[in-house]
């Protein structure tokens, strides 16, 4: 166990809707990553947070956005969704995100209709 | 940019076999070097890092030794067992922004038979 939580832990859901995933970082930790796991792009970065800032995009859509709160966790917004969204999306916490190891939560995994 | 490539799966051993994953990278500066494995229905768990150059990472009796000369970071494993069966990838720090990202190679699914 990372010390990450992840919910939910799985979601499915149409096309054109909108969801959000949660992430609780390990007691300590200001930075969350969230990354996208497909079968046809791999694991990809998305997104940094840290200390409630954002610190580092990646590969995120404009569909998507995400927040971190005054109590550290984060929320990753998705909307409009579309079929190729379908992924097991994960969240990482480290202490600040300098280059310091990720623990990563268990995921969700999102199945879009 | 900086990317990671793992040799490609899957791979199948027997018990006690002797294990290499191979990872080699390309990146500019001297990044940090992980492995996570991912179990069955299960999240990444760090399995083992090194930070510079000729470090060994180890844990559960695997390693890696960080080789700038050949900018590779192989997974090795003396002797696997059933409960080795899982996904590894190979991945590296990448700076952006000031930040830190993981970039990750394409997973090697490993199976071993009893």
């Amino acid at each position: 166990d990372s010390g990450v939580t992840q919910t939910p832990k799985h979601l499915i859901t149409a096309t054109g809707q909108r969801v959000t995933l949660r992430c609780s970082p390990r007691s300590g930790d200001l930075s969350v990553y969230w990354y996208q796991q497909s079968l046809d792009q791999g694991l990809q970065f998305l997104i940094q947070y840290y200390n409630g800032e954002e610190r580092a995009k990646g590969n995120i859509l404009e569909r998507f956005s995400a927040q971190q709160f005054p109590d550290l966790h984060s929320e990753l917004n998705l909307s409009s969704l579309e079929l190729g969204d379908s992924a097991l999306y994960f969240c990482a916490s480290s202490v600040e995100g300098g280059g310091e190891t990720q623990y990563f939560g268990p995921g969700t995994r999102l199945l879009v209709l | 940019g900086n990317s990671v490539t793992q040799m490609e799966g899957p791979v199948t051993l027997s018990e006690e076999a002797f294990l290499t994953i191979n990872c080699t990278y390309t990146a500019t500066g001297y990044p940090s070097l992980f492995w996570y494995v991912q179990y069955p229905g299960e999240g990444l768990q760090l399995l083992l890092k090194a930070t510079k150059a000729d470090d060994k990472g180890s844990n559960k009796g695997f390693e890696a030794t960080y080789r700038k000369e050949t900018t590779s970071f192989h997974l090795e494993k003396g002797s696997v067992q059933v409960s080795d069966s899982a996904v590894y990838f190979c991945a590296l720090s990448d700076r952006i922004q000031g930040a830190q990202k993981l970039v990750f190679g394409q997973g090697t699914r490993l199976t071993i038979n009893p």
